[in-house]
């Protein structure tokens, strides 16, 4: 079962910042905290990732707390193409590559 | 370079006929995973190679699910024979051996089973 608990749904206006939650309260010292989006009729696809440090790239930014208990996923300019589904993904550090585990993620709604 | 390819996009079979679903990965990437989703239910884990040899098929749902790599290089997935329930969309993926490697999702095939 996945280990990280999102909203079901946002809304975000275009050209605004999106922030969208993740807790994971039980995530372990040796777990990333990764970030997928599956765009409608596509695959899912790699945002970001992190340890404990903040994290930024061309895509987004990724804010874990302190306690690492819980982060925050950014795009800073949301626009129509980022609607999607967003998935928050607990996985073990140098794990040999094991699989992703998928939760429900949350929608995310880009408004014109 | 190319991503991961899968082929067909869509299939629409009539319960008990057998499918075969193709997956390529990205060129020099060792490890290759699939995964489903069926209608209203996350994405799920089925197995998962290295090169040609199952790491962890421990996602497969029953014996009707064949998966193989032969030559280590494209993969099939087989449903024989199909049902009702094996409707959804099946996912392949793939990465480098490195550790922590990303990995790269193709776009999926849509199966329908009436």
């Amino acid at each position: 079962d996945a280990k990280t608990t999102q909203p079901p749904s946002m809304d975000c206006a275009e050209g605004r910042a999106a922030n969208l939650p993740c807790n994971h309260s039980t995530i372990s010292g040796n777990e990333y905290v990764y970030w997928y989006r599956q765009i409608h009729s596509q695959g899912p696809q790699y945002i970001i990732h992190g340890l404990k440090n903040n994290e930024t790239n061309e895509m987004a930014s990724l804010i874990i707390t302190e306690d690492r208990k819980s982060s925050t996923l950014i795009l800073p300019h949301a626009t129509l193409r980022d609607t999607a589904v967003y998935y928050c993904i607990v996985r073990v550090r140098n794990s040999g590559n094991t699989p992703l585990v998928f939760g429900k993620g949350t929608r995310l709604s880009v408004i014109a | 370079e190319a991503g991961v390819t899968q082929f067909p996009s869509h299939s629409v079979i009539e319960k008990g006929q057998t499918v075969t679903l193709r997956c390529d990965p990205i060129s020099g990437h060792d490890n290759l995973y699939w995964y489903r989703r069926v209608m209203g239910k996350e994405i799920k884990f089925l197995l998962h190679f290295v090169k040609e040899s199952k790491q962890d098929e421990s996602g497969m749902p029953n014996n009707r699910f064949l998966a193989e790599r032969t030559g280590g290089t494209y993969s099939t997935l087989k449903v024989q024979p199909a049902e009702l329930e094996d409707s959804g969309v099946y996912f392949c993926a793939s990465s480098p051996l490195d550790r922590d490697a990303i990995q790269y999702f193709g776009a999926g095939t849509r199966l329908s089973v009436l």
